[in-house]
């Protein structure tokens, strides 16, 4: 079964604060993805990356960066916590882009 | 640009009805589809694609290229069916999925 972590199921941050999102898979997989989940919107892609130390901007990257130093983890990084950010971070990863698997979650507020 | 667009937020259907979930699509090439499902305090997961042209959970979806749609249906649908359902869709190059707005599915008994 392909496992996909997340480093928190629950974050509580401040405005301003820098915050780290980790996600980690046991399965070998080149494509690794970060999510935000909002209801009404659905998953709007925020980054994603396809090998080790490479990334893509997704459709709101805005606010948002990522790092990938090993194959199996991939860090969601705000710079600076707002309040905007308070929502749904799923992290998933794939061998082949179509076929994705997800983690369970992070649910972000920033207050 | 690719969009899917699901046009129903909420769809609320009692038990042993049929079912059907709308999905439409605009890409100019030859997408692959898919719909993706998340039950209460699950993780997200892939329920069918359209290439595959399997029915699971005794749901289907054809790709309607005419009409650039890809409904998922059922058609007696059960209360365990009630869920969070994206369409998902790939471009040609397969370098990522473009997910819809989500359909919230209650099936009450």
């Amino acid at each position: 079964d392909v496992k996909v972590t997340q480093s928190s199921r629950y974050l509580v941050k401040r405005t301003g604060e820098k915050v780290f999102l980790e996600c980690v898979q046991d399965m070998d997989h080149e494509n690794m993805f970060w999510y935000r989940q909002d209801p009404g919107l659905g998953l709007r892609l925020i980054y994603f990356s396809y090998d080790v130390k490479m990334k893509e901007k997704g459709d709101i990257p805005e606010g948002y960066s990522v790092s990938r130093e090993k194959k199996e983890r991939f860090s969601l990084i705000l710079e600076s916590a707002s309040t905007n950010q308070t929502s749904m971070y799923l992290c998933a990863s794939s061998f082949l882009p179509s076929e994705q698997y997800f983690g369970p979650g992070t649910r972000l507020t920033v207050t | 640009a690719q969009r899917v667009t699901q046009p129903e937020k909420l769809l609320s259907v009692f038990k042993g009805a049929p079912v059907e979930l709308k999905c439409n699509y605009s890409y100019s090439g030859s997408p692959e589809l898919f719909w993706y499902v998340q039950y209460s305090r699950q993780r997200l997961q892939l329920l069918l694609r359209h290439i595959s042209r399997e029915s699971i959970k005794g749901f289907t979806a054809d790709l309607n290229k005419g009409e650039t749609s890809f409904h998922l249906k059922k058609p007696f649908a059960q209360e365990e069916d009630s869920a969070m359902y994206y369409c998902a869709l790939s471009e040609t190059s397969g370098s990522r999925l473009t997910f819809g707005e989500g359909t919230q599915l209650t099936v009450n008994p």
